[in-house]
């Protein structure tokens, strides 16, 4: 069974902490991808990963960053977590090209205290 | 700019009934993918079904099928013979090229509440 794995389900984090969220495919997928979802927000895109050690800024980059050392992870990071950031974040991989949809992981949920 | 339009924050349905799901979207682009994704309490993000720009004939995956009328620019969800399980948020997407890149662009979602 194909699978997108996140590191954590939920997480709980103080306010200047540094945040490592991790996510893993075992599809060999070209593009990778970060979304945040917030009620009546939807899903937003935060930076995106089009093959290893490439990556692109998505719509709200604002306080994070990712890394794509290996094709088959893509963390996000968040360099001084805020009280704004908590959220859903949910990892998507895929192949590329327009008939190709996302393989999402199950999300982490994240606090920010 | 790609756009993708869900005009109906919140459904109900009675079980054993049909409804749809309303979708519409904005690209320029000639080709793109149209899905439909089910978010239940639990958070993931299922895929349910897709649709090709250049399909002619509407998709169909069991229960689901997605009524696609280009000139229109909508990509309608029909859930057959509701279950209780259907109960959850479901949200339309478009995959197009955007600035190169082809990126997925999703609608703000729809509550689908089935009532036993």
């Amino acid at each position: 069974d194909v699978k997108v794995t996140q590191s954590s389900r939920y997480l709980v984090k103080r306010t200047g902490e540094k945040v490592f969220l991790e996510c893993v495919q075992d599809m060999d997928h070209e593009n990778m991808f970060w979304y945040r979802q917030d009620p009546g927000l939807g899903l937003r895109l935060i930076y995106f990963s089009y093959d290893v050690k490439m990556k692109e800024k998505g719509d709200i980059p604002e306080g994070y960053s990712v890394s794509r050392e290996k094709k088959e992870r893509f963390s996000l990071i968040l360099e001084s977590a805020s009280t704004n950031q908590t959220s859903m974040y949910l990892c998507a991989s895929s192949f590329n090209g327009p008939n190709y949809g996302y393989t999402f992981g199950s999300g982490t949920r994240l606090t920010v205290v | 700019a790609q756009k993708i339009t869900q005009t109906q924050p919140g459904m109900f349905v009675q079980e054993k009934e049909a409804v749809t799901l309303d979708c519409t979207y904005d690209t320029s682009d000639q080709s793109y993918g149209l899905f439909w994704y089910k978010q239940p309490s639990s958070g993931e993000m299922i895929f349910l079904i897709y649709q090709g720009s250049y399909d002619e004939q509407n998709a169909t995956e069991g229960r689901y099928s997605l009524n696609f009328q280009k000139a229109r620019k909508s990509a309608n969800l029909v859930i057959s013979a509701s279950q209780l399980g259907d109960s959850a948020m479901y949200f339309c997407a478009m995959r197009a090229n955007s600035g190169g890149y082809q990126k997925v662009t999703f609608g703000t979602g729809t509550k689908l509440q089935v009532i036993p």
